[in-house]
């Protein structure tokens, strides 16, 4: 099956600093990816959608300026949390579709974030 | 937007019952219906799935039954072993739409040996 990575898995950083996380896709292309966030106990929430090539879908609460996702290649997403904060303090989990509209989204393996 | 309400939140079955997780889906537009299992700290993998044109899916000891009128869809496992204790999520998206993911609340399967 499809293979997506993700990187770094584990984070711990302080306040105020800004942290990036790499989403790939190995063995395929992804015009699409999403980036949820899961905090214990509790379901995955949406935090945008990333297109190659153009800006991304943030959902509504999602700050976009303290959220960055940049989407620059067809196989590589970032998502930069800027002014981390502990409340940031999240499982990161992003996900990649293939090319075609009805392909099955693939999960990465998250990132978990600890901000001190 | 899409709003999907799952129940139960938690289920505790005995070794070798079956486990029924249902899940309720507001946007008529919404086509696809995959179910992931997710174990502490993991990923979300899918473990079965099913579009709006066929009303049940199965796999082994897994089955996905889907009433489009009704709005609602059920995870179906039978033969429950101890490794299917997880947590599980249901979603429903629409395929060649926006295409977003919209989660259930999760259900915490647990199997009494």
């Amino acid at each position: 099956g499809a293979v997506v990575s993700q990187h770094p898995s584990r984070v711990i950083c302080k306040s105020g600093t800004s942290v990036k996380i790499e989403c790939r896709s190995l063995d395929f292309q992804a015009t699409t990816m999403f980036w949820y966030r899961q905090f214990p106990k509790q379901s995955l929430m949406l935090m945008a959608t990333s297109n190659e090539g153009s800006k991304a879908t943030y959902e509504q609460g999602v700050e976009k300026d303290k959220f960055l996702i940049n989407h620059a290649s067809l196989t590589l997403s970032t998502l930069t949390v800027t002014s981390a904060h502990p409340e940031d303090s999240s499982f990161y989990i992003c996900s990649a579709r293939g090319l075609a509209a009805t392909d099955t989204q693939y999960f990465g393996p998250g990132t978990r974030l600890t901000v001190l | 937007g899409e709003n999907v309400e799952q129940h139960p939140s938690t289920l505790s079955v005995q070794e070798g019952d079956s486990a029924v997780i249902k899940c309720t889906y507001s946007d008529s537009a919404s086509n696809y219906f995959p179910w992931y299992k997710q174990e502490l700290g993991k990923r979300p993998q899918l473990i079965i799935d099913i579009r709006s044109n066929v009303g049940e899916k199965k796999d082994q000891r897994i089955a996905v039954t889907l009433n489009k009128t009704a709005k609602h869809f059920s995870l179906h496992i039978t033969e429950t072993q101890p490794e299917d204790s997880a947590v599980y999520f249901c979603a429903a998206s629409i395929l060649g739409g926006n295409e977003k993911l919209t989660f259930g609340t999760g259900t915490r399967l647990t199997i009494i040996p």
